[in-house]
């Protein structure tokens, strides 16, 4: 099965400042039909997850465009541009182009 | 509305059984397939079971299989969970989510059933 691994697990960040996630697929995401399948989730404390960008780089619908991803094969990255009050909670990445689906451990994000 | 409600969780002995539901409305159920994500207490996200639109085709972890049979009722907009032969490490939130396409993941989730499995 794939594995996924985010770093770091625990990201404090001032308000306004960048922030980058990493995540790291045991196996190269490139799906048969040569889509790369990889998702992010932010979970906001005490609520269900909330998709925010799929395909590596697509946005979600009213997902704001600070969010951003990237990446290719193995490595990919979540970044948020400058950092809101509203943006504390954990994230997860997702890989799809494999079976079975699997999330990444997390990454908790407070404010400094 | 798009909404996705969960029932069913509670707590049960090792050993026990559940069945959980997850109410879908304001969406084409049928276009859609479903999954079942769960959550232990302070831990990350872990696919449990699939079902695709048509219910032909589900998919299990292999923590479940074995244990687990998951169906849905188009009529009644809903899809179901049963769960045997619990053990204390099947304790977590069970979100039930909807999936337009398997590989991009869910887009939509519920806020979950919790299930404690206790002696």
């Amino acid at each position: 099965d794939v594995v996924m691994t985010q770093s770091p697990l625990f990201l404090p960040v001032n308000l306004g400042q960048p922030a980058s996630i990493t995540c790291r697929s045991s196996q190269r995401l490139v799906h048969s039909n040569g889509n790369t399948y990889l998702t992010w989730f932010q979970q906001r404390p005490g609520q269900s997850p909330r998709r925010l960008i799929y395909e590596v780089s697509n946005r979600d619908s009213g997902v704001p465009d600070r969010f951003s991803g990237s990446g290719s094969g193995t490595d990919f990255t979540l970044k948020i541009s400058r950092v809101e009050a509203e943006d504390v909670g954990v994230y997860y990445c997702m890989q799809g182009a494999l079976w079975p689906p699997a999330f990444g451990q997390g990454t908790r994000l407070e404010i400094k | 509305e798009v909404q996705l409600v969960e029932s069913g969780g509670g707590v049960v002995q090792p050993g026990g059984s559940l069945r959980f539901s997850c109410a879908a409305s304001g969406f084409p159920f049928s276009s859609y397939a479903m999954y079942w994500v769960r959550q232990a207490p302070g831990k990350g996200l872990e696919y449990v079971s699939g079902i695709s639109s048509n219910g032909d085709t589900t998919y299990y972890a292999n923590s479940v299989k074995g244990r687990c049979t998951i169906s849905r009722d188009s009529s009644r907009n809903t899809v179901y969970l049963q769960m045997g032969s619990l053990r204390v490490e099947d304790t977590a939130l069970y979100y039930c989510a909807r999936v337009l396409q398997w590989e991009v993941g869910p887009d939509v989730w519920g806020k979950g059933t919790t299930v404690t499995v206790s002696s």
